[in-house]
Order: structure tokens, then sequence, then C-alpha cells
């Protein structure tokens, strides 16, 4: 059975921060790996990885992929309020584009 | 101005009441897909439909039915067999062959 695991569960920074999150996976004929934030309502799109060692950035998130160790990493630098959340990693199952999703971590940032 | 819609935003049902939560989308998106999200849980797929007049079970469908009559909606009825459905109902869609699901903001579901 497909399986998606984060961590860590929570964590709480401090503004400036730099905070890393991961997420492994056990999946058949693994294609790809996505990255979500969810706020209060909605998880928003970030990234979709499937090639081991490119990293993906958008201003102060990053993510790259491991294939050999089945994990991605999640990195914010520089953390604001604003991005505490909930982060949620997702794996497409083999047939179809259905989604198994991690646990999430949730990540405060303090003032 | 595209994307997904969900209603109701809250739901209050009395135990054994039906409830039929609505997800529409104008993205012309073919898939669509229904999860539950428990606190402190990732997402669990309830249904998805990748075409109009069909629709397959998620991992946890036991009392919970869907249909697909339009491409554009998608509605999920949460019946009186569902033993605990309280939770966060999150809806989403995506283009057919590819990964990437686009998300609904959510329907609170609360059985007093």
């Amino acid at each position: 059975e497909d399986k998606v695991v984060q961590s860590p569960l929570s964590l709480v920074v401090h503004e400036g921060d730099t905070v890393t999150l991961n997420c492994s996976y056990e999946v058949t004929n693994f294609r790809s790996l996505l990255w979500y934030k969810q706020e209060k309502k909605a998880p928003t799109f970030l990234f979709m990885l499937t090639s081991s060692g490119i990293e993906k950035k958008s201003g102060r998130l990053s993510s790259i992929l491991d294939k050999k160790e089945l994990s991605s990493i999640l990195n914010i630098t520089a953390t604001q309020t604003g991005d505490s959340a909930i982060y949620l990693c997702a794996v497409p199952k083999a047939a179809g584009n259905k989604l198994t999703f991690g646990g999430g971590t949730r990540v405060l940032v303090k003032p | 101005d595209g994307g997904i819609t969900q209603s109701p935003k809250y739901l209050f049902r009395k135990e054994g009441q039906n409830v039929t939560l609505s997800c529409e989308q104008n993205l012309n998106h073919d898939a669509m897909y229904w999860y539950r999200q428990d606190p402190g849980q990732g997402l669990r797929l309830i249904y998805y439909s990748q075409i109009v007049n069909d629709f397959q079970k998620g991992d946890i469908a036991e009392g919970y039915s869907v249909s697909r009559e339009k491409k554009e909606s998608f509605p999920l009825t949460v019946t009186s067999a569902q033993k605990n459905p309280t939770a966060f109902y999150l809806c989403a869609s995506s283009l057919a062959g590819l990964d990437t699901q686009y998300f609904g903001p959510g329907t609170r579901l609360t059985v007093l």
C-alpha cells in the first residue's frame, strides 16, 4: 500500500528562522511528488517534483527530491508570520491521478 | 474568474439525516475528487471521477455517494450510514492525465 510520511508533525519558529520539512514515500511506480500549503481552507499548490537533485524555487521556498532516499525536503528561508500553515506532501498512485497525502507538518512562525 | 467553489461553507446536520455538499468548477477540468480532512491529519480520498457519468470509490467511500452528471459539478452526499461524518470536506479537480490537483475552499460539516 502506498505510504507518505511527513516530519516533523509540527514546529514553532521565530520570524527570520529557516525551516526544513521532510516527506518520505513508498509508492509503486513513482512519477512525481507534490507540495501544498494549507492556511485555513484550500490547499494551494506549491511545487511538483519529478527529477532527483533538481531544486525548484519560488521566492523564499525551495524543494528538492531525492529518489535514492525516497524523500523530499521543503525549505523556507527568512520565515514570516504569513508562512504559518500546514504543509502537505502528496504522491500520485500508480494508476490514475489519485493522490496519497502525508499527514502534514504544521508550522507556526512567531513574530 | 476561474476556480472551484464549494457550498455551503459550514453545514450542521442532525444524526440520521443525509446532506449534500456542492462542488462546482469552471476550469474545464476533466477529473474531480472529494477528500475528507480530520483535525491534525492529512487528506483522505472519498470518491473521484475522471469523466462525466463515471466515478470510482476512494479509500474511505463507505457512507458517502456521488454523482457526475455534468463536467462542472461533482456533488457529495453524506448519508446517515456514515458513522463519523464531522470533518472538513475538500473538493479538487485536475486536467486529465495530470497529477496537479486544485482545491476548493472546503465545507466544514458538523453533526449535532
